[in-house]
């Protein structure tokens, strides 16, 4: 079975500072996706990034970035130049590459970031 | 990426009926899920909808109570049937992208039950 933990329920940061989410898991598969998305009060799940488990490079999307540690299974998310805009939940979720769990997401329990003016 | 639609958007329901609900994708995808979002809670994975054949449902969760269809490549339903106030929460669907590694979601209905 695999398993998500994001262990900050809440976080905080002031605009235009830098903040970083921690995710941990556990899966016994050797390929996997890795994803944190966010969801805003509309409850919209929008993809922030993703990460190739096969990839050692840390992905990145304009102001997100992630720190992926294959041998410690972590998968942090740091968002830099906060914006009032990421103020949301964010979910750290996984997937397994192939077999018959191919493309289900096992999600986190969340953390809830507010961005302060 | 692409899009999604679901109706309803949300609803209010009273106990003992049933609601369904649906999914609509602008283009042909293979993997289509369906997701519930309890009050203040995770996302939890119902069941991946299969085209042409029954559903596959995840632990804690039935046909009976969780009827799936999906006709085609672009579209299914989810039923929630003999509802309870339990059963409130959001219903999510989700359609894996073009490489099936990246899920992309529905708007959400929002389900309360009286």
């Amino acid at each position: 079975a695999q398993t998500v933990t994001q262990s900050q329920p809440e976080m905080s940061v002031q605009e235009a500072e830098t903040v970083t989410l921690s995710c941990t898991y556990d899966t016994s598969e050797n390929n996997y996706y890795l994803f944190w998305y966010k969801q805003p009060p509309s409850r919209q799940m929008i993809l922030v990034i993703r990460q190739e488990a096969y990839k050692q490079q840390n992905a990145t999307e304009n102001r997100f970035s992630v720190n992926f540690q294959k041998a410690a299974k972590s998968f942090s998310l740091k968002i830099s130049d906060s914006q009032l805009g990421d103020t949301a939940m964010y979910f750290c979720a996984l997937s397994r590459a192939g077999g018959t769990s191919y493309g289900k997401l096992t999600f986190g329990q969340g953390t809830i970031l507010t961005v302060h003016p | 990426s692409a899009v999604i639609s679901q109706k309803p958007s949300r609803d209010i329901c009273q106990r003992g009926t049933s609601l369904t609900i649906q999914c609509q994708v602008d283009s042909q995808v293979t993997m289509m899920f369906w997701y519930r979002q309890q009050p203040g809670q995770s996302l939890t994975l119902i069941a991946t909808a299969n085209q042409g054949s029954e559903a596959t449902y995840e632990s804690g969760f039935v046909i009976d109570k969780f009827p799936i269809s999906r006709p085609n490549l672009t579209f299914s339903t989810l039923t929630v049937s003999n509802m309870s106030p339990e059963d409130s929460s959001i219903y999510l669907c989700s359609l894996a992208g073009a490489y099936q590694e990246t899920q992309y979601f529905g708007p959400g209905t929002r389900l309360l039950v009286l």
